[in-house]
C-alpha cells in the first residue's frame, strides 16, 4: 500500500511549455485535490474531484486543467507554464464523500521550476 | 468563507522547552479542524484533528490540541520540544463534505519551528 504518490519529484520548465503531474492514489479515495504550495501562502487548492469523470475548480485554477479517467489518478496540466507557477504541488486524496471525518492523506510533493 | 490564520510566521524554541503553535479560524458553522506538519522536502503528514467531544485532542509525537469555540482558536502545544520537532506546521479548517464544499481544507499561512540545542 504505497498510499498517495506523485510523479514527477522535480521538473525544469521553460516559459511556455507544458507538462503533466501525475497523482495515483491506491486506497480507493473517491476525492482527490491538488493544492500549491508558496511561501508564507500556506496551501492553496487547484481542482479538485469528486469522483472518476469528475472534476472542479478550487481557489486558484487559472493557467492549470485536470483529468481523472480513472478513480486512482488525478492528472494536473499546464498548457502554458509561467514563471508565476513556479511552486511546489501536492496532491491528497480523501476516502469517503459521506463521512465528514474523513482524513486528507497527502503526496511527497512534485517541485516545479518555470525559467 | 472559511480562513486560518497563524500568527507566527517563525517561531524558535530551546529543546526540551515547552511549545504553544497559534491558529484561530473563522468558519460560519462547527468547524473540523486540523493540525499538519511537514518536514523540509517532505509531504504534510497529520498531526491531529478536531471534529466533536472532547476539546482537548491527543496527537502524535505527544502533541495536543486544544479547541476554544469562543475564542476561535485550535493552538497546538507540546511539553517538551526534541530537535526532530524542527518542521512547519500547519493549521486548516475543513468543510463539511457533501452540498458544494465537498470535504475541501483551507490552509493557514504555517509557522516554521527552529529548535535550538
Amino acid at each position: 500500500n504505497a498510499g498517495v504518490t506523485q510523479t514527477p519529484k522535480f521538473r525544469v520548465l521553460k516559459t511556455g511549455q507544458s507538462m503533466t503531474l501525475l497523482c495515483a492514489q491506491d486506497m480507493n479515495h473517491e476525492y482527490m485535490y491538488w493544492y500549491r504550495q508558496d511561501p508564507g501562502m500556506g496551501l492553496r487548492l487547484i481542482h479538485y474531484s469528486v469522483g472518476e469523470g469528475t472534476t472542479a475548480k478550487g481557489e486558484v485554477p487559472d493557467g492549470y486543467n485536470v483529468s481523472r479517467l480513472k478513480k486512482q489518478n488525478f492528472l494536473l496540466g499546464l498548457e502554458s507554464a509561467a514563471p508565476s507557477q513556479t511552486s511546489v504541488y501536492f496532491c491528497a486524496s480523501r476516502k469517503s464523500p459521506g463521512l465528514t471525518q474523513e482524513t486528507q492523506y497527502f503526496g511527497p510533493g512534485t517541485r516545479l521550476l518555470v525559467l | 468563507a472559511q480562513s486560518v490564520t497563524q500568527p507566527d510566521i517563525h517561531i524558535t524554541v530551546s529543546e526540551g522547552a515547552s511549545l504553544e503553535l497559534r491558529c484561530n479560524y473563522s468558519y460560519g458553522a462547527t468547524p473540523y479542524l486540523f493540525w499538519y506538519v511537514q518536514s523540509p522536502g517532505q509531504g504534510l503528514q497529520l498531526l491531529l484533528k478536531y471534529f466533536s467531544g472532547d476539546t482537548l485532542v491527543q496527537g502524535i509525537k505527544g502533541f495536543e490540541a486544544e479547541f476554544k469555540r469562543s475564542q476561535s482558536s485550535f493552538n497546538l502545544r507540546k511539553p517538551s520540544v526534541h530537535w526532530s520537532d524542527a518542521a512547519e506546521y500547519f493549521c486548516a479548517v475543513g468543510a463539511r463534505a457533501g452540498g458544494t464544499s465537498y470535504g475541501k481544507l483551507t490552509f493557514g499561512q504555517g509557522t516554521i519551528l527552529t529548535v535550538h540545542p
